[in-house]
């Protein structure tokens, strides 16, 4: 079935400092692939997404690209800042079912 | 602003009251949905409603009921609740059922049973 699988956190990262999140999938056809970001108290946001191979998904400074060989799509920021932390979730929508499968999530805290 | 408003943001109830949750979605989305979110836990996915009509339950017990009255609106509604589901309630609603389109979430319903 459907998976996606995040790296572990909490990541701890000083400001200005570059982030990579880890995010891996496994599905069949042509998932569309999404970051969600959740800050304290508050819900799920969109923050970027990408629809199909080699689309790079881009907001606030994070980047992301769907790369199918590797079936990945790891989350970037060059220079993260406090407002950053927050949790970040990776999701997969397959087209088939339409069901969006979450990965566990990765806390990421900025410190100044 | 997601375009989806979820009311009231904070509920605190005894095991033996009845009390319901409210989404509205201003996005023209067909389809809604009510997740659960416990800490430590992934996001789990409680019901789902396309066209106002159910079409996923997922094992939820029966102290939880939704009702979609119209395409915009999305209710949860409780009766006999238990500690274990205290939790962060989140609605979300999409342009259609299947497809490559995101799901958009409120800011959902913070939830404690006493």
């Amino acid at each position: 079935g459907n998976s996606v699988t995040q790296m572990e956190g909490p990541v701890t990262l000083s400001e200005e400092a570059f982030l990579t999140i880890n995010c891996t999938y496994t599905a069949t056809g042509y998932p569309s692939l999404f970051w969600y970001v959740q800050y304290p108290g508050e819900g799920l946001q969109l923050l970027l997404k990408a629809t199909k191979a080699d689309d790079k998904g881009s907001n606030k400074g994070f980047e992301a690209t769907y790369r199918k060989e590797t079936t990945s799509f790891h989350l970037e920021k060059g220079s993260v800042q406090v407002s950053d932390s927050a949790v970040y979730f990776c999701a997969l929508r397959s087209s088939n079912t339409g069901k969006l499968i979450f990965g566990q999530g990765t806390t990421l805290q900025v410190k100044p | 602003e997601t375009g989806v408003t979820q009311t009231p943001r904070h509920l605190v109830m005894g095991m033996t009251n009845k009390k319901s949750l409210k989404c509205e979605q201003h996005l023209g989305h067909n389809a809604m949905y009510w997740y659960k979110q416990s800490a430590k836990k992934p996001l789990e996915l409680m019901f789902v409603y396309s066209l106002e009509e159910r079409v996923e339950n997922n094992s939820v017990p029966s102290r939880f009921s939704p009702e979609c009255p119209n395409s915009s609106h999305l209710f949860l509604h409780l009766h006999t609740l238990q500690p274990e589901d205290s939790a962060l309630y989140l609605c979300a609603s999409s342009q259609t059922l299947a497809g490559r389109q995101p799901q958009h979430f409120g800011d959902g319903t913070r939830l404690s049973i006493l």
